[in-house]
């Protein structure tokens, strides 16, 4: 069973529209973080984001922010203003304890995104 | 900026030859990782190691073996490869255990033919 699904394999936008990506997760860990990354087609893999599991508030950087929703173990990363430079793909990814001593991360499948000039 | 190095950028093999991949960080971090992202750009972690001590150790085949001399680096061996292992492998690198945002390299693209 997939612990962290992207149902969006693909999706589009027009040049300037606000985006949203959705992600969900299974955790039982009470602590965990979940992360927002953007693969480049050169497959360069760059950090956009992150809310912690604790922090009831919706983390914001620039033009992305997410939209948690905690009890549905849900998030979402949102782009305003979007630009055809954000296209690739986008990968939620979950840290959650591996043992006493690390976390683990795990990945979605990605939602590739398209935005058009 | 890359901080993240890994060479090669790709490699092409035949079935049951030994490859090396390189991977060094000039970040600072103490935890660096490889990952395995498949055709379907699935990326599945592997091994992660801090401060040169493996923490995270997936359910990967015995012919992966990871190797750290020191923080800074993280190379991974692959003895005698199979088709399956095609694949880009990513390294990573992130202060604290996992649990921090991760800067990655740009791949090693391997092909076994």
């Amino acid at each position: 069973a997939q612990r962290v699904t992207q149902v969006q394999p693909t999706g589009s936008s027009q040049w300037g529209e606000e985006v949203t990506l959705d992600c969900s997760y299974e955790t039982s860990e009470y602590f965990y973080r979940i992360f927002w990354y953007r693969q480049l087609f050169s497959g360069e893999m760059v950090f956009l984001i992150y809310q912690p599991s604790f922090d009831t508030q919706n983390q914001r950087s620039g033009r992305y922010s997410v939209v948690f929703q905690k009890s549905f173990k849900s998030i979402s990363l949102v782009i305003s203003a979007s630009q055809p430079e954000d296209s690739g793909t986008y990968f939620c990814a979950l840290s959650e304890l591996y043992d006493t001593n690390a976390y683990k991360v795990i990945f979605g499948k990605g939602t590739h995104l398209h935005v058009l000039p | 900026e890359t901080a993240v190095f890994q060479t090669p950028n790709y490699h092409v093999t035949q079935v049951g030859n030994e490859v090396s991949f390189n991977c060094k960080q000039t970040l600072g971090h103490d935890t660096m990782y490889w990952y395995k992202q498949d055709s379907k750009k699935l990326l599945k972690i592997m091994f992660s190691y801090n401060n040169k001590q493996l923490i995270v150790n997936e359910t990967v085949p015995r012919r992966f073996s990871p190797q750290s001399s020191d923080k800074a680096h993280l190379n991974l061996r692959i003895k005698s490869v199979e088709p399956e292992d095609s694949a880009v492998y990513l390294c990573a690198s992130s202060t604290g255990l996992g649990d921090y945002e991760q800067y990655f390299g740009p791949g090693t693209r391997l092909t076994v033919l």
